[in-house]
C-alpha cells in the first residue's frame, strides 16, 4: 500500500513571497501517478497536477512548480510570488493499482 | 464551472437508510470517479467507472455501490448508514481512463444523524 505524508499542517505566508508545500510518499511499486489537488475555501477540489513515475522533469504552470524527485520520493510544489487567491488546502496524492492514497493536506494562507 | 453537476447539494438521512447521490460527468468525458471527504478519514478514492464498466475500485465500504448508465452519469448509493458516513462526496469526470486531468463537482454534503 502507498503511503503520503504531508508534514507541513499549515503554513502561512505575506503576499509576494515563494512557498513550498512538501509531499513524501512511499510505494513498492515502479508504476505509479502523482498528483496534487487544491481545495480552496469554497470547497470544491481542483486538480492541478498529474506526474507518472517515469518522468522526473519539473514541471511549471505560470506562478506553479513541481519537483519531482525520486531519489528522495518527493513530489513538492512551489507557488512562486503568492497570492491571497492561493490560500487553500493543497492536497498530494499516489496512484497505483486501484490504491489512491491523499496527504492529510497543508492548509497554506497567504496574508496581504 | 467545471462542468461536473452533483445533486443533492446537501442530505440529512438517519442511520440505517439509503441514499443515492448523482452526478453529471462534462460533456464527453468518459470516467467518472467518486471520493469521500470526512473529518475522520481525509480523503478517500471510492471508485471509477469508465463508460459504463468499473474500472477501479479504491476504498469504497460493502455497503456503499455506484454504477454508470449509458448516458455517462453515475449514482452513487450509500445504505445502512451509519453516523460515520457523513462526509463530502466529490464526483469528478475525466476524458479517458487515465487520471491526466479531472474535473470535479462541487460536492454533496451527507449528514446522517
Amino acid at each position: 500500500a502507498q503511503k503520503v505524508t504531508q508534514a507541513q499542517t499549515e503554513i502561512s505566508v505575506v503576499e509576494k513571497e515563494d512557498v513550498t508545500l512538501d509531499c513524501v510518499y512511499e510505494t513498492r511499486d515502479t508504476t505509479y501517478y502523482l498528483f496534487w489537488y487544491k481545495q480552496p475555501p469554497s470547497g470544491e477540489l481542483v486538480f492541478l497536477i498529474r506526474r507518472n513515475s517515469f518522468d522526473e522533469q519539473n514541471e511549471i504552470s505560470g506562478r506553479y512548480s513541481w519537483n519531482f524527485q525520486k531519489s528522495t520520493s518527493s513530489f513538492n510544489f512551489t507557488i512562486t510570488a503568492s497570492q491571497v487567491v492561493d490560500s487553500a488546502v493543497y492536497f498530494c496524492a499516489a496512484y497505483n493499482n486501484n490504491d489512491m492514497r491523499f496527504g492529510a493536506g497543508t492548509r497554506l494562507t497567504v496574508k496581504p | 464551472d467545471s462542468g461536473v453537476t452533483q445533486t443533492p447539494k446537501h442530505l440529512i438521512t438517519a442511520t440505517g437508510q439509503r441514499v443515492t447521490l448523482r452526478c453529471s460527468p462534462r460533456s464527453g468525458d468518459l470516467s467518472v470517479y467518486w471520493y469521500q471527504q470526512s473529518l475522520d478519514q481525509g480523503l478517500q478514492f471510492l471508485i471509477q467507472y469508465y463508460n459504463g464498466e468499473e474500472r477501479a475500485k479504491g476504498n469504497i465500504l460493502e455497503r456503499f455501490s455506484a454504477q454508470q448508465f449509458p448516458d455517462l452519469h453515475s449514482e452513487l448509493n450509500l445504505s445502512s448508514l451509519e453516523l460515520g458516513d457523513s462526509a463530502l462526496y466529490f464526483c469528478a469526470s475525466s476524458p479517458q481512463l487515465g487520471r491526466e486531468t479531472q474535473y470535479f463537482g462541487p460536492g454533496t454534503r451527507l449528514l446522517v444523524l
